[in-house]
């Protein structure tokens, strides 16, 4: 069974960098075609995918968030990071985990994080 | 890139069809097979009702089905119960800019 769950804090101020951590099992991000990524939800509004890290450390980025965005892998420690910097009000939002099946689908097996900026 | 575009509400009654559109560009579903559709219940995170356009992953009842024509990608639930009340989103494999994903804007289905 896959699961995952991230964590992270829930507050944050306007300007300062958001790191995420997802912790994974059920599957090795050593095996070809596998992922792992992020898609947030912001309160009431659509889901957004924002970034993806492959089993052989190939990395995908939203291009309009791209420049904002680093993601990480520790195979060993089965977790990935996501770091977003300059964060805003906006960015405000539930922070999903998702492991990306080597037949491209994307499963959430996380309940998701709420990260809420604010002064 | 733009999310994918979706109604934003759709409703019927117990017993009856309804579909829900998705329509995307030549970038994401007018070029790939990799659509999904996700349900979400509030407070709860998406579950994949539907991949690779017609695709149910193993305890997705059969009253949910998938096609694609073109840039249009459609979910049908056939015999409306009142559990499918739910927001219901699409997701396409995009090639805009780089390899990734793109999402819909949701659609909220009621059940009347």
């Amino acid at each position: 069974q896959i699961t995952l769950k991230e964590s992270g804090p829930t507050l944050v101020e306007p300007t300062q960098t958001l790191t995420l951590t997802c912790t994974f099992s059920g599957f090795s991000l050593t095996t070809s075609g596998v992922g792992v990524g992020w898609i947030r939800q912001p309160p009431g509004k659509a889901l957004e995918w924002l970034a993806l890290i492959f089993w052989d450390d190939d990395k995908r980025y939203s291009p309009s968030l791209r420049s904002r965005l680093t993601i990480t892998k520790d195979t060993s420690s089965k977790q990935v990071v996501l770091t977003m910097t300059n964060l805003d009000p906006v960015d405000t939002a539930t922070y999903y985990c998702v492991y990306r099946s080597p037949s491209y689908l994307l499963e959430f097996g996380g309940p998701g994080t709420l990260v809420t900026v604010s002064s | 890139q733009s999310a994918l575009a979706q109604p934003a509400s759709v409703s019927g009654s117990p017993g009856q069809s309804i579909t829900i559109s998705c329509i995307g560009s030549s970038r994401d579903v007018g070029a790939y097979d990799h659509v999904s559709w996700y349900q979400q219940h509030p407070g709860k995170a998406p579950k994949v009702m539907i991949y690779d356009v017609t695709s149910r992953p193993s305890g997705v009842s059969n009253r949910f089905s998938g096609s694609k024509s073109g840039v249009t990608a459609s979910l049908t639930i056939s015999g409306l119960r009142a559990e499918d009340e739910a927001e219901y989103s699409c997701s396409s494999y995009s090639n805009f800019n780089t390899l990734n994903y793109v999402f819909g804007t949701g659609t909220k289905v009621t059940v009347l």
